[in-house]
């Protein structure tokens, strides 16, 4: 498995709460990505890194930001979570544009 | 705007059957991906396809690209129940986006 870590896994929270997932690879990869994943649309890109502090939006980006301060790190926040945020996230890293990416394990979140 | 569309969503199919499963894109696109997922586990990289034509065979699986159908095509040769699993296809969009199918949960019977 490619080294690819994801935190929380698991996490419930209240509407209104500000939230961090933490995506974290080992292999030194350039381009990194968050995803959601929801019944029936497969999975849809949030944000993704093509670098540290280099980032873009991806095809649902409203509500979310994100940071990349080392090579290592993708950060996804969530400012103010809503009940329409809840789902399965993953990230997932490439060693380049156009390269066949490698997902983490996910985080399930909640949002109450 | 790049949609792609999975067929059939749901599959249920005896073991040692054949059977295809469709992957149709609605605008051009050089590269197309199949994955695999299991229930409550990440995305597993079958097949990378690049260039129209091209064919990739794993064990009872094969994957073809046809660029000007805009298709993909992921064959099952007589399934086995491990290979009860969700089947997505994505396609390159706008350089870094990549656009994934509904995809299509596969239940092999014995």
């Amino acid at each position: 498995d490619a080294g690819i870590t994801q935190s929380p896994r698991h996490k419930v929270t209240e509407t209104g709460t500000p939230v961090t997932l933490r995506c974290h690879q080992t292999e030194n990869h350039r381009y990194m990505y968050w995803y959601r994943q929801d019944p029936g649309h497969g999975l849809r890109l949030i944000h993704y890194s093509y670098g540290v502090k280099d980032t873009d939006k991806g095809e649902v980006s409203d509500g979310y930001s994100v940071s990349r301060s080392k090579t290592e790190d993708f950060l996804l926040t969530l400012e103010s979570a809503t009940s329409s945020q809840t789902s399965v996230y993953f990230c997932a890293i490439s060693e380049g544009q156009h390269y066949e990416q490698y997902f983490g394990p996910g985080t399930r979140l909640t949002v109450t | 705007e790049l949609k792609v569309e999975q067929n059939p969503l749901f599959l249920s199919m005896q073991e040692g059957k054949n059977y295809t499963i469709y992957c149709n894109y609605s605008t051009t696109s050089d590269r197309l991906y199949w994955y695999r997922q299991d229930p409550g586990k990440s995305l597993e990289s079958l097949f990378v396809l690049l260039s129209n034509g091209a064919v990739k065979q794993e064990g009872r699986l094969m994957a073809s690209l046809d660029t000007k159908a805009r298709l993909s095509t992921l064959h099952i040769t007589a399934a086995v129940h491990d290979l009860s699993a969700t089947y997505f296809c994505a396609v390159d969009y706008n350089n870094n986006d990549m656009r994934f199918g509904a995809g299509t949960r596969l239940t092999v019977k014995p």
